[in-house]
């Protein structure tokens, strides 16, 4: 099974700051990864696929790259609706896996 | 809009199943992969299985032994059903769509399923 390992677990930030993430896999996966954004008490929110496509109705603030096994996600300038957990996924092969997260924290 | 609306019991004993149901308004089961997820309270993400249109399931492998997810196309429902639950099977669980296997664009509201003795 693939493993995926997101660094740091947390990240303390300040609105407008540039904050960059990063997820891991134990094998490449191409580019079958996604991004969620998950609030306290609330579903997870699709972001990112593809490792860069944005889902239609996220800001543009909010990049992905990456492909093998190395892939980042960057919210080019924090906004406070932003302060969440960020979760990547690998879907390039059963079963589907989720990183642990990066909780962004307020500074 | 497409909205997922989850239903199921959400207290259980050791060694009960676990039944819980998802209802999709503002669109179809076809075309696409439906899938549930769990959350263990202050945890990550566990993808625990997946059935598509065409009634094909792929499960998490530790869990397989117990688990069966279903479909009723005719009602725009699909469903999870759980058995020999222990205290490690805690969790919000969750439905949700797969426009591509995988990617998941519509979650339900979430359910807390306890169990305890």
């Amino acid at each position: 099974d693939i493993q995926m390992t997101q660094s740091p677990s947390t990240l303390s930030a300040s609105v407008g700051d540039r904050v960059t993430f990063t997820c891991r896999a134990s094998q490449s996966i191409s580019t079958y990864l996604a991004w969620y954004q998950q609030k306290p008490g609330k579903a997870p929110e699709l972001l990112i696929y593809k490792a860069s496509t944005l889902q239609t109705g996220v800001p543009s603030r909010f990049s992905g790259s990456g492909s093998g096994t190395e892939f980042t996600l960057t919210i080019s300038s924090l906004q406070p609706d932003d302060f969440a957990t960020y979760y990547c996924q690998q879907y390039q092969s059963y079963e589907w896996a989720f990183g642990q997260g990066t909780k962004v924290e307020i500074k | 809009q497409v909205q997922l609306q989850q239903w199921g019991a959400r207290l259980l004993k050791p060694s009960e199943t676990l039944s819980l149901a998802c209802g999709v308004h503002g669109g179809s089961l076809s075309g696409y992969y439906w899938s549930w997820i769990r959350q263990p309270p202050g945890e990550g993400l566990e993808w625990i299985g997946e059935i598509n249109h065409r009634g094909s399931s792929n499960y998490k492998t530790s869990l397989k032994s117990r688990l069966t997810i279903s479909q009723d196309m005719s009602h725009n429902q699909f469903f999870l059903n759980l058995s020999s639950v222990t205290a490690a099977d805690t969790a919000v669980y969750y439905c949700a769509r797969g426009f591509w296997s995988g990617v998941f664009d519509y979650w339900g509201q979430g359910a807390l399923v306890t169990v305890s003795s």
